[in-house]
């Protein structure tokens, strides 16, 4: 079992430009979460998705950032016409059902996309 | 929503002393409550958790205790050695009033001195 998988590991957009990230979350595991840390910081919660479905989009800026998590495929999360704030390190966690019954949830590396 | 404070943000102890760190969380019905390592430039670790059906649990030199009536929970860890030097950080799992989210402490700096 690989465990998480993020990519890519490192992101430099320059202003305007748009961000992918992708995370595959580990075998078996339907439920992603996303969350965003800056420098010396910690987690904040973006979004939680399961498969073709965002369950908790309450963390996430209402405009140019979306996530999806498709049927077959990574899950993705899409920053449009990136800003300087939104340089951070992007996270991953998967679990294998929803975190209050009795499932764990794993980290992946992370995307830490810089916007110059 | 789910606010979860915790502290200290700073901690520094000898080797082999024993650090304690302390979260306190809002949403009564927040039933799972986990704990990370973070090193520097790393991924999120998941090191101990507790559900709300149980008071303490241990693994090792890791402990975590849970009290509901108060809503806070602690990491103990014991005989600190110098690989345990990271950020900790202490989560809950709310689904009513917090939503369906995992949210997470603003983290303790655990440095274990020579």
């Amino acid at each position: 079992n690989a465990g998480v998988m993020q990519n890519p590991r490192h992101l430099v957009r320059r202003r305007g430009q748009e961000a992918r990230l992708r995370c595959s979350p580990m075998k078996g595991h339907s439920h992603v979460y996303w969350y965003r840390q800056l420098p010396e910081e910690g987690l904040k919660f973006m979004v939680y998705l399961q498969k073709e479905n965002i369950i908790d989009e309450s963390g996430m800026p209402k405009e140019r950032f979306s996530a999806e998590f498709p049927k077959e495929g990574p899950s993705i999360l899409r920053i449009q016409q990136v800003v300087r704030g939104d340089s951070a390190a992007y996270f991953c966690a998967s679990s294998f059902r929803q975190l209050g019954h009795d499932t764990e949830a794993f980290f992946g590396q992370g995307t830490r996309l810089t916007v110059v | 929503g789910e606010n979860v404070e915790q502290h200290p943000s700073t901690l520094s102890v000898q080797e082999g002393d024993s650090a304690v760190i302390k979260c306190t969380y809002s949403d009564s019905a927040s039933n799972y409550f986990p704990w990370y390592k973070q090193e520097l430039g790393k991924r999120p670790q998941l090191i101990i958790d507790i559900r709300s059906n149980v008071g303490e649990k241990k693994d090792q030199r890791i402990a975590v205790t849970l009290n509901k009536t108060a809503k806070h929970f602690s990491l103990h860890i014991t005989e600190t050695q110098p690989e345990d030097s990271a950020v900790y950080f202490c989560a809950a799992w709310g689904l009513t009033g917090g939503g369906n989210k995992l949210t997470f402490g603003t983290g303790t700096q655990l440095k274990v001195e020579l």
